[in-house]
C-alpha cells in the first residue's frame, strides 16, 4: 500500500458544482496534513491546512478524519478557475521515528467545465 | 517580494556534461528542498536540507548532489546527466518551526524543465 494515496481523477464537473477529494494515508502517527494546487506546468501552492478540527476557507473546506486514515478536501460553486490538480501532503515520522518526512500524493485533477 | 528563484528555467544537454541549477530564496527560511517531477509519478523529492551545512537524502538522490553553504542557496549539481534524469524539478523553501523535524508551508520556485539528450 503507498503511503499516500490520491484519486488521480479527472473530476469532470460543470461549473456550481460541489466537488470532493479524498486522501487516505497509511501511517496512523502521521502529524500534519496539507492541500497543495498546482496548476498545469506551474509550481505547487500551498491551498490551506489542514486541521484536526476541520477548518473552512471560503469554499473550500478541509476535514481530517484519523480514524480511517483520510483528509478531505471540499470544493463548493465551483468556479473555472479551480481546474487545477489538487496534491495532499502528509508529515510522517521516519521508519527511525526521530525525524519527520513530506509525503506527497499523486494529485487529483479537476476540470471544472462551462 | 518574497520568492524563490530557479535557474535556469529550461535546459538542453546531452548526457554527461556537467550541469548545476540554483536557486535562491529571500524569505530567510531554514528548509530548502529539491523535487523532480514526472508523468505518473509525482512529487519526488531529491535533496532537503534543515539548515546551512546541513543536507540529507529524499527518495531519489542518485546522479544529485546538493550543498547549502550559505542559508539563501541551494543548487542541484548534476555530476554527469543522463537522459533519466530529463524532467521538470522544483526547488522548494520553508520555515521549520518547533523544532528541526517540524514543517510550515512550502514555497516553491518556477520550475526548472530539463532535457537530457
Amino acid at each position: 500500500r503507498k503511503e499516500v494515496e490520491q484519486d488521480p481523477g479527472p473530476f469532470n464537473v460543470p461549473e456550481g458544482a460541489t466537488v470532493a477529494f479524498n486522501c487516505t494515508y497509511s501511517n496512523s502517527a502521521s502529524q500534519s496534513f496539507f492541500w497543495y494546487r498546482q496548476d498545469c506546468r506551474k509550481e505547487p501552492k500551498l491551498l490551506m491546512s489542514v486541521y484536526s478540527s476541520g477548518n473552512e476557507d471560503g469554499r473550500f473546506t478541509a476535514q481530517l478524519n484519523r480514524a480511517s486514515q483520510y483528509i478531505s478536501l471540499l470544493i463548493r460553486d465551483s468556479k473555472l478557475s479551480d481546474s487545477a490538480t489538487y496534491l495532499c501532503v502528509v508529515i510522517s515520522p521516519t521508519n527511525a521515528g526521530n525525524n519527520r518526512k513530506l509525503i506527497w500524493g499523486l494529485g487529483t485533477s479537476l476540470a471544472v467545465n462551462p | 517580494e518574497a520568492q524563490v528563484t530557479q535557474n535556469p528555467r529550461y535546459l538542453i544537454t546531452v548526457t554527461g556534461k556537467k550541469l548545476t541549477v540554483t536557486c535562491s530564496q529571500n524569505m530567510n527560511h531554514e528548509y530548502m528542498s529539491w523535487y523532480r517531477q514526472d508523468p505518473g509519478l509525482g512529487l519526488r523529492q531529491i535533496y532537503y536540507s534543515m539548515n546551512v551545512e546541513v543536507t540529507d537524502k529524499g527518495d531519489v538522490p542518485e546522479g544529485y548532489k546538493v550543498s547549502r553553504k550559505e542559508k539563501r542557496n541551494f543548487p542541484l549539481i548534476l555530476e554527469s546527466p543522463s537522459p533519466n534524469q530529463t524532467s521538470l524539478y522544483f526547488c522548494a523553501s520553508g520555515r521549520v518551526a518547533g523544532g528541526p523535524s517540524s514543517y510550515n508551508e512550502q514555497f516553491f520556485g518556477p520550475g526548472t524543465r530539463l532535457t537530457v539528450l
